[in-house]
């Protein structure tokens, strides 16, 4: 059973300070999905990831995927105060299942 | 374009009353997904509609749940009855790609049975 580790969980840093979320999980796949989550709103999309090697950016965030590895990274650079949210990463359960399998999320705290 | 929109926001029901919740997709898109997050947990999968037939229903926690899609378009999500366990949010979710955008999320509905 595919199982999907987050950490931190709850993660406070200061405005400018850069920092990385890490995504483990245990089962081969190769598509990885980031998604953001404000209070009492609904999970963002982030970040489609869909190969190894994969890496993509938008704004002060950055996404990447190694298979080999089974670990996906979302870094963050220069924080600013918006980026205080919820994170999460999803798996998909086995090729073309259409099923995800979510982190327990990654609560960021921003702090000017 | 609407996003995916879930009814109620909120619902707080006693213990052994029948809640139904209501998702709909973004017009257009074939695929329909619920989820849940219990408090604490992570957020999972229940079941996933291709139009209005069940593609995967493996998610679902037992037979007081029961969802449809009649006509392929909306979907509904019913509880009956309730149990404290229920307690949580439930997310709705739709596609028309999966594989290259993913989905698409309702700001879910946060159910409290008391």
């Amino acid at each position: 059973e595919l199982k999907v580790e987050q950490n931190p969980l709850f993660l406070s840093m200061q405005e400018g300070k850069n920092y990385t979320i890490y995504c483990n999980y245990s089962t081969t796949s190769d598509r990885l999905y980031w998604y953001r989550q404000d209070p009492g709103k609904s999970l963002e999309s982030l970040f489609v990831l869909l190969s190894n090697g994969a890496v993509k950016q938008e704004g002060r965030l950055m996404a990447s995927l190694d298979t080999k590895a089974r670990l996906s990274t979302l870094h963050i650079t220069a924080a600013v105060h918006d980026l205080s949210a919820t994170y999460f990463c999803a798996v998909e359960a086995q090729g073309g299942s259409e099923k995800l399998v979510f982190g327990k999320g990654t609560k960021l705290t921003v702090n000017p | 374009e609407a996003g995916v929109t879930q009814f109620p926001s909120h619902s707080v029901i006693e213990k052994g009353q029948t809640v139904t919740l209501r998702c709909d997709p973004i017009s257009g898109h074939d695929n329909l997904y619920w989820y849940r997050r219990v408090m604490g947990k992570e957020i999972k999968f229940l079941l996933h509609f291709v139009k209005e037939s069940k593609q995967d229903e493996s998610g679902m926690p037992n037979n007081r749940f029961l969802a449809e899609r009649t006509g392929g378009t909306y979907s509904t999500l019913k509880v009956q009855p309730a149990e404290l366990e229920d307690s949580g949010v439930y997310f709705c979710a739709s596609s028309q790609d999966f594989e290259i955008y993913g989905y698409t999320f309702g700001s879910g509905t946060r159910l409290t049975v008391v």
